[in-house]
């Protein structure tokens, strides 16, 4: 067990729905990194927060947005769905962002757009 | 820009040979590079990472990684394979020039040991 906890484990939804994914970081991790996983195009970095503040952006569409709160657990939020948003969407944190840090991932989300 | 490459999608070996899944990288900054493993249904688990010191890394479960700063490789081993070594294989890189802690991974290699 890692210690980051995603919620919901699946959803399934309909094209041009929104909806919202929860990570809780391991505790006293201050740093969230949101990750796209599909068969086509891998791993993709989405988003990283820290601390609350945005502190790098990746291939994260603009129907997507992130915000880490106080209590450090972030939210993705995905909007007008389409197909191609199926994936499984990886939340991980760490603690400080040196550069020797590693990254401590949830089991994931699996989005099923129909 | 920082990025990885896996030039294999799968490899294939017989348990209690060696294995080696193969990674290359391209950062700006020094490179701090990391062995992720996947198995199925799973989060990713962290092997191993080259940080700076000593070019050969050893890691969990007894895998090991060769960094190669001229070849800009950093290839995973393991001397001896075993059957629940079967899983999805990630390299990543953090450009050292970057002041983030973003990963960058590669797409990854599946690792077939067959009996």
């Amino acid at each position: 067990d890692s210690g980051v906890t995603q919620t919901p484990k699946h959803l399934i939804t309909a094209t041009g729905q929104r909806v919202t994914l929860r990570c809780s970081p391991r505790s006293g991790d201050l740093s969230v990194y949101w990750y796209q996983q599909s068969l086509d195009q891998g791993l993709q970095f989405l988003i990283q927060y820290y601390n609350g503040e945005e502190r790098a952006k990746g291939n994260i569409l603009e129907r997507f947005s992130a915000q880490q709160f106080p209590d450090l657990h972030s939210e993705l939020n995905l909007s007008s769905l389409e197909l191609g948003d199926s994936a499984l969407y990886f939340c991980a944190s760490s603690d400080v962002p040196g550069q020797g840090a590693k990254l401590f991932f949830g089991s994931g989300t699996q989005l099923s757009v129909l | 820009a920082q990025s990885v490459a896996q030039p294999e999608d799968q490899v294939n070996v017989a348990e209690g040979n060696p294995l080696t899944v193969k990674c290359t990288y391209s950062v700006s900054g020094n490179p701090y590079l990391f062995w992720y493993v996947q198995y199925p249904n799973r989060g990713l688990q962290f092997l191993l990472k080259y940080i700076t010191g000593d070019n050969l890394v050893k890691g969990s479960y007894g895998f090991e990684a060769e960094f190669n700063k001229s070849q800009t490789s950093f290839h995973l081993k393991k001397p001896s394979a075993l059957v629940s070594d079967s899983a999805l294989y990630f390299c990543a890189v953090r450009d050292g020039s970057s002041n983030t802690g973003k990963l960058i991974f590669g797409q990854g290699t599946t690792l077939q040991v067959k009996p």
